[in-house]
């Protein structure tokens, strides 16, 4: 079964950064690209971007560019997102997502790893 | 602001039909997917495509799509259907992802 096992919780100080990965099994992880999405307490979802995780091309919303680095280790098939330059407003739960289609983003999102909470705050 | 439109709540009785919209001009272009989140998990994927259920996503839940609307229908909502839902869809340029401000539904 498809299974997307986040790291764990991360408090951060305002103006660092903070990787946060995930570990995908169950299918062959360069099939599908991967997005991240997050949400802020009590708010809604937001999308940030996904990765290829075959040819490692990225995709960022625009709010993202130039804070956000997608990347993946095809060999551990793992995902990483990191975001430089933490503000407040950035304390969210962030999610990794796989996209429904093969070999190529259909935008669809299928299966969700179960979040990690990062909180910044000084 | 996203751009895509959701009613913030919307409530209904238990073992009735209840219809949520969501509303935007790239679902002209797009299907919609649906989600829905419980307090404290992740999203789950109930409906995508035109009217598709992932394995495991009881039938009473159906979508459609008419204009610039899409619409998730629950017939014969049951308790456990309470959470939130959201709807995403590509943008209106096709190279980003936009979701909905969700919908709280209630069942009464």
């Amino acid at each position: 079964q498809v299974q997307l096992v986040q790291s764990g919780a991360e408090v951060k100080k305002p103006g660092a950064s903070v990787k946060v990965s995930c570990k995908a099994s169950g299918y062959t992880f360069t099939g599908y690209y991967m997005h991240w999405v997050r949400q802020a307490p009590g708010q809604g979802l937001e999308w940030m971007g996904w990765i290829n995780p075959n040819s490692g091309g990225t995709n960022y919303a625009q709010k993202f560019q130039g804070r956000v680095t997608m990347t993946r280790d095809t060999s551990i098939s793992t995902a990483y997102m990191e975001l430089s330059r933490l503000r407040s407003d950035d304390t969210a739960v962030y999610y990794c997502a796989r996209d429904r289609s093969h070999g190529s983003g259909s935008y669809q999102i299928d299966y969700w790893g179960q979040g990690t909470l990062v909180t910044v705050s000084s | 602001s996203s751009e895509l439109t959701q009613d913030p709540a919307v409530s209904v009785a238990l073992g009735q039909t209840v219809r949520i919209t969501c509303q935007g001009d790239s679902l002209r272009s797009y299907y919609a997917s649906w989600y829905q989140q419980k307090p404290g998990q992740a999203p789950v994927l109930v409906i995508y495509g035109k009217n598709n259920r992932p394995s495991g996503i009881p039938d009473r839940f159906s979508g459609s799509s008419s204009g610039n609307t899409a619409s998730l229908t629950i017939t014969g909502a049951q308790a456990e259907d309470e959470a939130d839902y959201y709807c995403n869809s590509r943008d209106s340029s096709g190279n980003s992802v936009v979701f909905g401000g969700g919908t709280k539904l209630t069942v009464l």
